[in-house]
């Protein structure tokens, strides 16, 4: 079993709809959980981390934690054609930990 | 503030010819780390550089050698490479190995070994 799984997509969207990117997990020693961003032949680009449970919001993304599901979310609001990229989860036990990556979920928003 | 740069963006190579990576960072970070993307594989660590001076292995070393010359360069070696070396190579830098959920990278060298 893989430590942390994304559906692959692709996922496509009309523009302004509200899209939902999920990773499970399977260690519950898990406590700090990363998005990155990654558009086509690009680096990853860090959106967000939240450390444990519950949510972080940075305007129109929000990332949520539910531990007791080994579960992670991110919302996009009012989705725009520059969201369409490739979306990593990822996580670690601790800070000093090395980082597993989930294979990233492919976004389209189409316009 | 270029952030993390690495060169060549492109690199074609036979098998068992060797190369190096380069990768700069000009963020004053501590550490460094090297990975390699694959399809459907995620990003995996190949190696990493808690600081200047130290090197450690990561999931997948292999095949790979790494020198940090100082603190802003981090090379990765292919000493004689492999097809199954055909990837795409991201260069990563943290302010410190204790933060390394919030990691920034390079654009990547694509690399195919045939």
């Amino acid at each position: 079993q893989k430590e942390v799984e994304q559906d692959p997509g692709p996922l496509s969207v009309p523009e302004g709809a509200i899209v939902s990117l999920n990773c499970t997990y399977s260690n519950s020693a898990f406590q700090y959980f990363m998005w990155y961003r990654q558009y086509s032949r690009k680096g990853p680009e860090l959106l967000m981390y939240t450390y444990s449970s519950g949510n972080k919001e940075d305007g129109r993304f929000t990332a949520q934690v539910d531990k007791s599901s080994k579960y992670i979310s991110l919302f996009i609001r009012d989705s725009q054609p520059s969201d369409s990229a490739t979306y990593l989860c990822a996580t670690l036990k601790t800070s000093y930990d090395k980082v597993i990556f989930g294979p990233g979920t492919s976004l389209s928003v189409i316009p | 503030n270029a952030g993390v740069t690495q060169t060549p963006k492109f690199q074609v190579l036979k098998t068992g010819q060797s190369m190096t990576l380069q990768c700069a960072q000009d963020m004053n970070h501590n550490s460094m780390y090297w990975y390699r993307q694959d399809p459907g594989m995620g990003l995996r660590l190949i190696y990493y550089s808690a600081s200047e001076g130290t090197t450690d292995k990561g999931e997948v070393p292999n095949g790979y050698n790494v020198s940090r010359l100082n603190k802003r360069e981090f090379s990765l070696r292919l000493e004689s490479a492999a097809p199954s070396q055909t990837s795409v190579y991201f260069c990563a830098s943290s302010r410190d190995r204790g933060i390394g959920y919030e990691q920034y990278f390079g654009p990547g060298t694509r690399l195919t070994v045939t």
